[in-house]
Formats: C-alpha cells, sequence, structure tokens
C-alpha cells in the first residue's frame, strides 16, 4: 500500500513557542491531505482537509491562525501549531488520498506536548 | 450529513474465536465508500478492509470480513480466530463521494483474552 510519513514523531515544546509537523506522501501524488487530532481513547476530529496549491478548508471550531496548514506540493503538507499552550498537547494524524480512490493513507502520528 | 455509530465501548473475546464489531452508519449519498481501521497502542492507523456501496459480494481480507447489510446501514467487522496481536481500537469509517472528508466512529476497544 501507499505510504505517508510523518515528522516528528514525537516533540515537547514550551509554551507559546510554535511547532511545525511535515506530513509527506513517499510514493504518490496527494492531491488531498488531511488533519486530524485525537484525544486518548477517543476518535479522531477532522480539523482540516488540504488540496494541493490552495487554501485549507477548515472545520467549524478549528482556528485556522493558530492551525496554519500548507499544502505546497503534491507530496508535502504541514500543520504548524502557532503559540502552542499545554491545551494543545494531543495526536496529530494526517492523511493523504488520490481523487481515483476512495482509500486513505494515514501518517504514523505526531505526538506533541506542550509544557 | 453523514454518521457513523459503533455502540461498543469495549469487546472481549477469546483467543481464537471470532468477534463481530458493530457499526451502524447514515448517509443521503447514494455512492460511499466503508472503511474499517486497527489502531494499536502506537497510535499509527491501520487500514484493515473497504466496502464499496455499490458492491454486490461482502468484502473479506484474509481473517476480516465485512457483513454488509446495506437496507440495514450496517457494517459490521467480523475478525475470526482472534489472535492476541488484534487487540486494539478498532474504527468504523464512511467516505462520501468524490473522496471527501471522512466521518469516524467513535471506536471499539477490542481486548483479546489468552
Amino acid at each position: 500500500g501507499a505510504v505517508v510519513s510523518q515528522h516528528p514523531s514525537r516533540v515537547i515544546c514550551k509554551s507559546g513557542t510554535s511547532v511545525k509537523i511535515e506530513c509527506r506522501s513517499l510514493d504518490f501524488q496527494a492531491t488531498t491531505m488531511f488533519w486530524y487530532r485525537q484525544f486518548p481513547k477517543q476518535s479522531l476530529m477532522l480539523m482540516a482537509t488540504s488540496n494541493e496549491g490552495s487554501k485549507a478548508t477548515y472545520e467549524q471550531g478549528v482556528e485556522k491562525d493558530k492551525f496554519l496548514i500548507n499544502h505546497a506540493s503534491l507530496t508535502l503538507s504541514t500543520l504548524t501549531v502557532t503559540s502552542a499552550h499545554p491545551e494543545d498537547s494531543s495526536f496529530y494524524i494526517c492523511s493523504a488520498s488520490r481523487v481515483v480512490s476512495y482509500e486513505q493513507y494515514f501518517g504514523p502520528g505526531t505526538r506533541l506536548t506542550v509544557t | 450529513a453523514q454518521k457513523i455509530t459503533q455502540t461498543q465501548p469495549g469487546m472481549f473475546v477469546q483467543e481464537k474465536e471470532a468477534v463481530t464489531l458493530d457499526c451502524t452508519y447514515d448517509t443521503s449519498d447514494p455512492s460511499y465508500g466503508l472503511f474499517w481501521y486497527k489502531q494499536p497502542s502506537s497510535g499509527e492507523m491501520i487500514f484493515l478492509i473497504y466496502q464499496g456501496s455499490y458492491d454486490q459480494q461482502n468484502a473479506t481480507e484474509g481473517r476480516y470480513s465485512l457483513n454488509f447489510q446495506k437496507a440495514r446501514k450496517s457494517a459490521n467487522l467480523v475478525i475470526s480466530a482472534s489472535q492476541l496481536g488484534d487487540s486494539a481500537m478498532y474504527f468504523c469509517a464512511m467516505r462520501g463521494p468524490n473522496a471527501g472528508k471522512s466521518t469516524f466512529g467513535d471506536g471499539t476497544t477490542l481486548t483479546v483474552k489468552p
């Protein structure tokens, strides 16, 4: 199956700093990438959908200025958590999709801890 | 709007036995895809099985099968011959036409007992 990587896998940062998470599709061109947030023992919550070369579409309640998403190429999307606070600590997962397929391929996730 | 319901927060099964994880869905789209994913404690989402809304036969992938009952809007996952490594959280998900965003259920935590 297709491979999606995420970097870093774990990150600890201080409150007030910004953190960038990268999501790469390694062996296919991803026309659409999705960013999810997951709290322990809970389901995935979609944060935003990004299409290559256009602005991301954010879900209701997700702060656009806090969670900056860039999808600059067909193989790379980034999520930047700006001015992070402890409540932003969570597991962030990206997924990538091709137009011709229903399937989406998930990255391994990034565990963010804000101290 | 799409909705996925998983009514079993936790399930237990004895090793080597079969187990069914329930999933019901709701959508007004005539075309959609249904998925099951496994999420072990490591956090990665592992794709298990896919069923298209127009597929006539139930999907099977090794020990996994999807019991698709379209009229009842259910898509239950059956795991045969459970193994200790099957212990994980399982999510049912749906994706609408044009390969848009997915809707996930709340998940079922499966524990396989030796």
